[in-house]
């Protein structure tokens, strides 16, 4: 089983609708949650991060976690053509002198005009 | 403001080649180090993290090695590359004072390796 787990996609999403991206993990002892976007070519980029349980609020992104069900996800309102994207998931956790970020698949997001 | 250099962007090398991809952050001090690797179309794998000089953790056993003889300094080598290390090299950062903070990345590395 993967630590970090994603749908590949693509996810095809009219403009202006929501765009809902999941991912689930393995480890319990996972601590922080972190969506990056990364656009083909470049470097992944921070969207949004999240700690506790529930939702987390960050203008058009949400994002929600329920780590009784080891799950993450995060939604976008408004989908912009420039939203089009690979969003990647990443759960870190602390061992004992370090932590890690461990990376999920990614999920290919297109937003059609 | 802390930032992170990267270089060469791309880079082309025949097989059995040697390898040196150089890593440094500014603007810190102490950081996390890692390096990952992203084979096309797929997400990002960790390769290695320190936590300070000297400190190297390896993730995946591999034609990989990785140094780090500066505090913001984190360098990826090898003595000689396989077709199947090419990929995109990302070097990242994090603040170790801080238990759960993000991680910034470098502009990445294209390696080709023929």
């Amino acid at each position: 089983q993967k630590e970090v787990e994603q749908n590949s996609g693509p996810l095809s999403v009219p403009e202006g609708a929501i765009a809902s991206l999941n991912c689930t993990y393995s480890d319990r002892g996972s601590q922080s949650f972190f969506w990056y976007r990364q656009y083909s070519g470049k470097s992944p980029e921070l969207i949004m991060f999240i700690y506790s349980n529930g939702d987390k609020e960050d203008g058009r992104f949400t994002a929600q976690l329920n780590k009784a069900s080891q799950y993450v996800s995060l939604l976008i309102r408004d989908s912009q053509p420039s939203d089009s994207a690979t969003y990647l998931c990443a759960v870190c956790r602390r061992y004992s002198s370090a932590s890690k970020i461990i990376f999920g698949s990614g999920t290919r997001l297109s937003i059609r005009p | 403001s802390q930032t992170i250099h990267q270089w060469p962007a791309t880079l082309v090398q025949p097989v059995g080649s040697p390898l040196s991809l150089e890593c440094t952050v500014e603007g810190t001090s102490n950081p996390n180090l890692y390096w990952y690797r992203q084979a096309a179309g797929r997400g990002l794998q960790l390769l290695f993290y320190s936590v300070g000089i000297g400190q190297i953790s390896s993730e995946v056993p591999q034609n990989l090695s990785a140094s780090r003889p500066q505090d913001r300094q984190f360098i990826l080598s090898s003595k000689k590359l396989l077709l199947s290390d090419s990929g995109f090299y990302l070097c990242a950062w994090r603040d170790r004072g801080l238990g759960n903070t993000e991680a910034f990345f470098g502009q990445g590395t294209r390696l080709t390796v023929v």
